[in-house]
C-alpha cells in the first residue's frame, strides 16, 4: 500500500518500442516483484528480486527485463519482443522473500501498446 | 508447476446475501494469504492463515484453512456494496514462493 510508487498511471506506446515502468519503495523492503494482470488471468509473476543486484524470472519473463541496482528501485522494461504487452502492471514489495511475508502493492501502471 | 485454483471466477449477489470463494492446491501449502482489489485499485492484504484447520474472522468475513493445508475459503456474511471487488488467495509453496489464484470478482447489487 502506501510507500510504493509507480509512474505513470497510464502509458501509451507504439508497437516495436521498448518502454520502462518505474517502481520505487521507501519501506526498506528487501524483496520486490513485478506482476502482470489481464482480465480473468489474475496476477502472473514476471520477475522478482530478493536482494539488491539479484533477480529471478517468474512465470512469464519472456519479453521483459529488470534491474535492481538500488534497494528502493526495481524498474521493468517491456521490450519489443513481448508479443502482447498491453496490460495492467503491478509492482509489489515485501520485507523479505519468505512466502509468509505480506506483499504491498503499488497503484499500478496501465500500459497500452498501439 | 505449483498452481492455486480459485473458484468461482465471477459472483453476482444481491446486497444482504452471503458470498464464498474457494481456493484449492494440489500440493500442501505452507500458508495462505487473502487480498482484496477494489475496482480500479490494487490488491490489499486482508489476512494470513498458517495453521492446519485455522479459522479467522474479520467482522463479516470468515477465513478458513483446510485440515490438509490444501484448500482455503473466504466467506462474507450479508454482503454490502462496499464488499465489491476481486478477492485473491495466494498460497505459499513449501519451496518458498507465493502463488496467486486468478481471483473471484464479486458484484453486489443494491
Amino acid at each position: 500500500d502506501g510507500g510504493i510508487t509507480q509512474s505513470p498511471k497510464y502509458l501509451f506506446r507504439k508497437e516495436g518500442q521498448n518502454v520502462t515502468l518505474s517502481c520505487e519503495q521507501n519501506l526498506n523492503h528487501d524483496a520486490m516483484y513485478w506482476y502482470r494482470q489481464d482480465p480473468g488471468q489474475g496476477l502472473r509473476l514476471i520477475y522478482y528480486s530478493q536482494i539488491v543486484n539479484d533477480f529471478q524470472k517468474g512465470d512469464i519473463a519472456e519479453g521483459y527485463s529488470v534491474s535492481r541496482e538500488k534497494k528502493e528501485s526495481f524498474p521493468l522494461t517491456v521490450t519489443s519482443a513481448q508479443k502482447n504487452p498491453t496490460a495492467f502492471y503491478l509492482c509489489a514489495s515485501s520485507i523479505t522473500s519468505r512466502n509468509t511475508d505480506t506483499q504491498y502493492f503499488g497503484p499500478g501502471t496501465r500500459l497500452t501498446v498501439l | 508447476g505449483q498452481q492455486v485454483m480459485q473458484i468461482p471466477q465471477y459472483q453476482h449477489v444481491q446486497e444482504g446475501e452471503d458470498f464464498t470463494t474457494y481456493c484449492n492446491s494440489s500440493t500442501t501449502l505452507s500458508n495462505i494469504q487473502w487480498y482484496k482489489q477494489r475496482p480500479g485499485g490494487h490488491p490489499v492484504f486482508l489476512i494470513q492463515l498458517v495453521k492446519s484447520g485455522e479459522v479467522k474472522k474479520q467482522k463479516r468475513l470468515t477465513f478458513q484453512f483446510g485440515e490438509a493445508k490444501k484448500n482455503s475459503s473466504l466467506h462474507i456474511t450479508a454482503t454490502q456494496t462496499t464488499d465489491v471487488g476481486t478477492y485473491f488467495c495466494a498460497g505459499g509453496s513449501t519451496l518458498g514462493r507465493l502463488y496467486f489464484g486468478r481471483g473471484t470478482q464479486l458484484t453486489v447489487w443494491p
